[in-house]
């Protein structure tokens, strides 16, 4: 069965610690995006990977960090920089490129007290 | 950087009557424009998508507009039904660089 897995689906921490949130594809993706999701918001863009062992920031980068060290996986962490944590993240993945359809996981609730 | 606008935020209609969605955006290089479907705690799912070769895209109850000289998109949902309940999100390209804008989303509400 393919399509790209989050987990968990919630999470809580407390202030002052980073979390690290998962995000597997087997649908055999180069690219891979992180977004992050607020009420009332549309998604923004946190940061995006075309190829292993390479990304780059989005819009809302920052208290932010990634890694790609294999095409499958791309995990983001949370660190105790960012200032409002708590919202709802949402991975996805495509083909390579910019302009064809993205998939989206089911998403992580983090909420930070 | 790309900008997308959507409009309404929240849109109540009939059963059986028609839905219509609308968005704006400003980058004129950006050329794929697609439109997602959230339910509740769920991540968003690719309903319709249109590129810029073309002005319409239907499927189904389903259909896409495209005005590029106006820089505005709208998407078309006939004969609603209870399912279609939902948050609808545009999005465009980001003119190259990889990744979608989205929009705000619009809460499609079907009443019975």
């Amino acid at each position: 069965d393919g399509g790209i897995t989050q987990s968990p689906k919630y999470l809580f921490r407390k202030e002052g610690q980073n979390v690290t949130l998962s995000c597997e594809q087997n649908l055999n993706h180069d690219a891979m995006y992180w977004y992050r999701q607020d009420p009332g918001q549309g998604l923004r863009l946190i940061y995006y990977s075309q190829i292993v062992n390479d990304f780059q920031k989005g819009d809302i980068a920052e208290g932010y960090s990634v890694s790609r060290e294999k095409k499958e996986s791309f995990p983001l962490t949370v660190t105790s920089a960012q200032k409002n944590p708590t919202a709802f993240y949402l991975c996805a993945s495509s083909m390579a490129g910019g302009r064809v359809e993205q998939y989206f996981g089911p998403g992580t609730r983090l909420t930070v007290t | 950087g790309e900008n997308v606008e959507q409009h309404p935020s929240t849109l109540s209609v009939q059963e059986g009557d028609s839905a219509v969605i609308k968005c704006t955006y400003s980058d004129s290089a950006s050329n794929y424009f697609p439109w997602y479907k959230q339910e509740l705690g769920k991540g968003p799912q690719l309903i319709i998508d249109i590129r810029s070769n073309v002005g319409e895209k239907k499927d189904q109850r389903i259909a896409v507009t495209l005005n590029k000289t106006a820089k505005h998109f709208s998407l078309h949902i006939t004969e609603t039904q209870p399912e279609d309940s939902a948050v609808y999100f545009c999005a465009a390209d980001r003119g190259g660089a990889d990744g979608l804008t989205f929009g705000k989303g619009t809460h499609l509400i079907i009443q019975p």
